[in-house]
């Protein structure tokens, strides 16, 4: 079975612009999550979707948006990007919504913002 | 709010030692998940615990459940090189979906 998948890999923007980054979560899983991974601040969540409405909200500015499709697969979007938003952003998804709770991340995002 | 006390934060050791670290929190846990991340990678999901008192073993790795449900242990038995990167606890805690983390353990083995 294949993993989740990000892309891109690597984005380089330029402040002011804005950037959105996929994730297809394993098959089957419905919760797709999204975090920001910096060396100071660590693994701060975003966001959790499960079938189509976010379910979960992380402590980001409005500027940090995200979505989720019929097919599972999630888009998270940074409008009018800061130098503070470089970082590496993590998709997980999990099969079920409750009980078990296990995680499974993607390889990440690299975002630079210059 | 809901924190996970992660220690140690970074740890140096010789090739073939074992390794110990522990997350910790006030809250009481549903779920308890350890990862390792290696440089430019998402984390790897290494061990789930569900039970308190649960103990369970992937390969040179051990892990367990606090009986108190507010805490974590994993270790590392006879650590190699590869065993080198960024480990990270998460846990559910009761009543809450979304995980938490801890702020991860590094890892640096000498050879």
């Amino acid at each position: 079975k294949a993993g989740v998948t990000q892309t891109p890999r690597y984005l380089i923007k330029t402040r002011g612009q804005q950037v959105t980054l996929s994730c297809s979560p394993i098959s089957g899983h419905r919760s797709v999550s999204w975090y920001q991974q910096t060396p100071g601040q660590g693994l701060q969540f975003l966001f959790e979707y499960f079938s189509e409405t976010q379910r979960n909200k992380g402590n980001f500015p409005g500027r940090f948006s995200g979505r989720q499709f019929s097919n599972s697969r999630s888009e998270m979007n940074v409008s009018t990007l800061e130098l503070g938003d470089s970082a590496l952003y993590l998709c997980a998804s999990s099969f079920v919504d409750r009980g078990p709770y296990e995680q499974y991340f993607g390889p990440g995002t690299r975002l630079t913002v210059t | 709010g809901q924190q996970l006390n992660q220690s140690p934060q970074s740890m140096f050791i010789q090739e073939g030692e074992d390794v110990s670290m522990n997350c910790t929190s006030s809250s009481i846990f549903n779920t308890w998940l350890w990862y390792k991340q290696d440089p430019g990678e998402g984390p790897v999901l290494l061990i789930a615990l569900y039970k308190a008192g649960e103990l369970t073993s992937n390969g040179r790795l051990t892990a367990q459940f606090g009986i108190t449900r507010k805490d974590s242990f994993l270790n590392i038995s006879a650590s190699i090189p590869s065993d080198v990167g960024i480990y990270f606890c998460a846990g559910r805690i009761q009543g809450a979906q979304k995980l938490v983390f801890g702020q991860g353990t590094r890892l640096t083995i000498n050879p």
